[in-house]
């Protein structure tokens, strides 16, 4: 168990519509990435926040945004979602926390989204 | 244009023996390199890295060698386990200690009783 957590796990919806993506970081940490895997495919970065700030963008759409809450919790939203959004989105943290460095990050479990 | 490149998609590997696993890259400016483990319906669990400023790393039995000349990294399992038979991504980071990790496409590893 890597520590942090995703919600949901899985998510199915429809073209058009739009969903949020929840990551909770391992406790203490203040970065948060954001990361999409699509079918053969190795993960894409999408997204840095550290400490609420956005630090760093990758391959984002722009109907796609995120945020970090004060709680350092973060949020991936996805808009006006099509057949190609459908994939494993995952969220990552890091930070000094348990003896460990910022050099690795930890990720969730991912949500998988599947768009119909 | 891919920055990290693992050109095997797959391995096999008899148990005991040693699992070699190919990582290569463009950009100089990457400081850290990581392995990560994967298996299906989880995330990527890390493994093991290395500091660009070091040329192996040690850990049980996972070793990781980096060539910074020929800008090539790779991950020695000794001896492979049943249990290591999953997908196997490289990252390289830039961007110092907060930065930001490019990952490889992964090589599916199956190790074999």
């Amino acid at each position: 168990d890597s520590g942090v957590t995703q919600t949901p796990k899985h998510l199915i919806t429809a073209t058009g519509q739009r969903v949020t993506l929840r990551c909770s970081p391992r406790s203490g940490d203040l970065s948060v990435y954001w990361y999409q895997q699509s079918l053969d495919q190795g993960l894409q970065f999408l997204i840095q926040y550290y400490n609420g700030e956005e630090r760093a963008k990758g391959n984002i759409l722009e109907r796609f945004s995120a945020q970090q809450f004060p709680d350092l919790h973060s949020e991936l939203n996805l808009s006006s979602l099509e057949l190609g959004d459908s994939a494993l989105y995952f969220c990552a943290s890091s930070g000094i926390s348990g003896g460990s460095t910022y050099n690795e990050q930890f990720f969730g479990p991912g949500t998988r989204l599947t768009v119909l | 244009d891919q920055q990290v490149k693992q050109n095997s998609p797959s391995l096999s590997v008899q148990e005991g023996r040693i699992s070699i696993l190919n990582c290569d890259y463009t950009n100089s400016m990457f400081d850290y390199f990581l392995w990560y483990k994967k298996y299906p319906a989880e995330g990527p669990t890390f493994l093991i890295s290395i500091s660009s400023i070091k040329d192996k790393n040690e850990d049980g039995r996972f070793t990781v060698f980096l060539n910074k000349s020929a800008k090539h990294l790779s991950l020695h399992i000794v001896p492979s386990q049943p249990g290591d038979s999953a997908v196997y991504f490289c990252a390289a980071r830039y961007g110092g200690s907060q930065g930001n990790l490019i990952f490889g496409k992964g090589t599916k590893l199956s190790v074999k009783p």
